[in-house]
């Protein structure tokens, strides 16, 4: 149980499908991220979220559009995506935006593009 | 840019032995250095956090050192056992954001 929980584990859509990713933190934490991770590729940030307010947007595509309702939940809506999509989506928590406390990481959601 | 270099990208070691990992970043205007683990199919775990004013953190086995001026960090494992097979990834805090750059990681294979 890593407090932060992140549904659903796996998902296989069609490029003209709509389907959303959810993340919940238990921790108490302020600010949550999306992050992309695709194979022999780094870790790249998609969103940040700070006290429920979106602080950061690196350049992504709009066929990805987040959601923050409040501090815990996170949402990443994802429609008309291409197949180059396919990736491992993490969702992380921290105390604070300003990268001085330790990022926790979900499982992750494993997205398959056809 | 901020860029962050890990080598090797894979490395195997039998159990016992003590490994060194490591990890170089072009930019040292840094706030932080992170080391986290990643489990096949799992989140990260973090490790260690640096902060750019200290020199190293430790936390049992791992010892996590940091120069910044000349721009690296290396991660120490101590006696290592198959249970730390996993991939090890640094990330640095840096920027107007303070964003995270990530490495691409070592992938670490402790053999029984």
């Amino acid at each position: 149980e890593t407090g932060v929980t992140q549904t659903p584990r796996h998902l296989v859509m069609g490029m003209t499908n709509k389907k959303s990713l959810k993340c919940e933190q238990h921790l108490g934490h302020n600010a949550m991220y999306w992050y992309k991770q695709s194979a022999k590729k780094p870790l790249e940030l998609m969103f940040v979220y700070n006290f429920k307010e979106q602080t950061e947007n690196n350049s992504v595509p709009s066929r990805f559009s987040p959601e923050c309702p409040n501090s815990s939940h996170l949402f990443l809506h994802l429609h008309t995506l291409q197949p180059e999509d396919s990736a491992l989506y993490l969702c992380a928590s921290s105390q604070d935006r300003g990268y001085n406390s330790p990022l926790h990481f979900g499982n992750g959601t494993r997205l398959t593009v056809t | 840019k901020q860029e962050v270099t890990q080598i090797p990208a894979a490395l195997s070691v039998p159990e016992g032995e003590n490994l060194v990992l490591n990890c170089s970043f072009t930019d040292s205007a840094i706030y932080n250095l992170q080391w986290f683990r990643q489990d096949p199919g799992k989140g990260l775990t973090s490790l260690l956090l640096i902060q750019s004013s200290q020199r190293e953190q430790t936390s049992g086995r791992l010892n996590a050192s940091l120069d910044k001026s000349s721009g690296r960090s290396t991660l120490y494992i101590a006696a290592s056992q198959p249970g730390d097979s996993a991939t090890y990834l640094c990330a640095v805090s840096s920027g107007s954001a303070r964003q995270l750059t990530f490495g691409s990681g070592t992938q670490l294979t402790v053999l029984p």
